[in-house]
């Protein structure tokens, strides 16, 4: 068990509204990376936060946002969802944000989007 | 787009046998990484190995690396039930970003 929390873990949303997922980093950790994983694929990388910067972006459209706290948890919001958007949504955590250490991942959010 | 991929998609084999599976992927790379995700939970780090490393081992885990042919591969011994996973490898992108693959599916039969 790491010590990433993800909330909610499960939601359902209509196409076109807006969703807010949130995430707590493992104590210690300043950046937050988020992921996209599609049933049957592998996490793709939306982008990450670093100390309440954003730090880097994947291939992810603007409706994709993000923002860091202070004590270093994030938030995702989706504004405009589509049915694609349903997927399993990852959080990680690490010390520093370079990839050469390895990431803490919450549970998840499954999103069903209809 | 994914940077690795990995093979076989699927592997059956009985508690006690070998697991392998293979990681390829395209550009050149500081590290690669191993995860196992359960049940499409979260992802549980494994194992990293260096672009200047050639294998590392952790317990029952055997990692290889050969950068000439851009490929690594994962060996899990004397498997357990409790191996029955999804494996993936994630390779450096860029300084923050891993790519992912689409992931091998292990089934450990009792």
């Amino acid at each position: 068990e790491t010590g990433v929390t993800q909330s909610p873990t499960h939601l359902i949303k209509t196409r076109g509204q807006q969703v807010t997922l949130r995430c707590s980093s493992q104590s210690g950790h300043n950046t937050v990376s988020w992921y996209q994983q599609a049933l049957g694929q592998g996490p793709q990388f939306i982008f990450q936060y670093y100390r309440e910067e954003e730090n880097g972006r994947g291939n992810f459209p603007p409706r994709f946002s993000g923002l860091q706290f202070p004590n270093y948890s994030s938030e995702l919001n989706v504004n405009a969802l589509e049915l694609d958007d349903s997927a399993l949504y990852l959080c990680a955590s690490s010390q520093t944000g370079v990839t050469n250490e390895k990431l803490f991942f919450g549970s998840g959010t499954q999103l069903s989007v209809l | 787009s994914q940077q690795g991929e990995e093979d076989p998609q699927a592997l059956s084999i009985q508690e006690g046998e070998n697991a392998t599976m293979n990681c390829s992927y395209k550009t050149s790379i500081n590290n690669l990484q191993w995860y196992r995700q359960n049940s499409g939970r979260g992802l549980v780090h494994l194992i990293l190995i260096r672009s200047n490393e050639r294998e590392k081992h952790s317990g029952r885990l055997r990692v290889t690396l050969d950068t000439s042919k851009k490929s690594s591969s994962l060996l899990i011994t004397a498997s357990r039930a409790a191996d029955t996973a999804s494996y993936f490898c994630a390779t450096d992108v860029d300084d923050y970003k891993l790519s992912f693959g689409a992931g091998t599916t292990v089934t450990v039969r009792a």
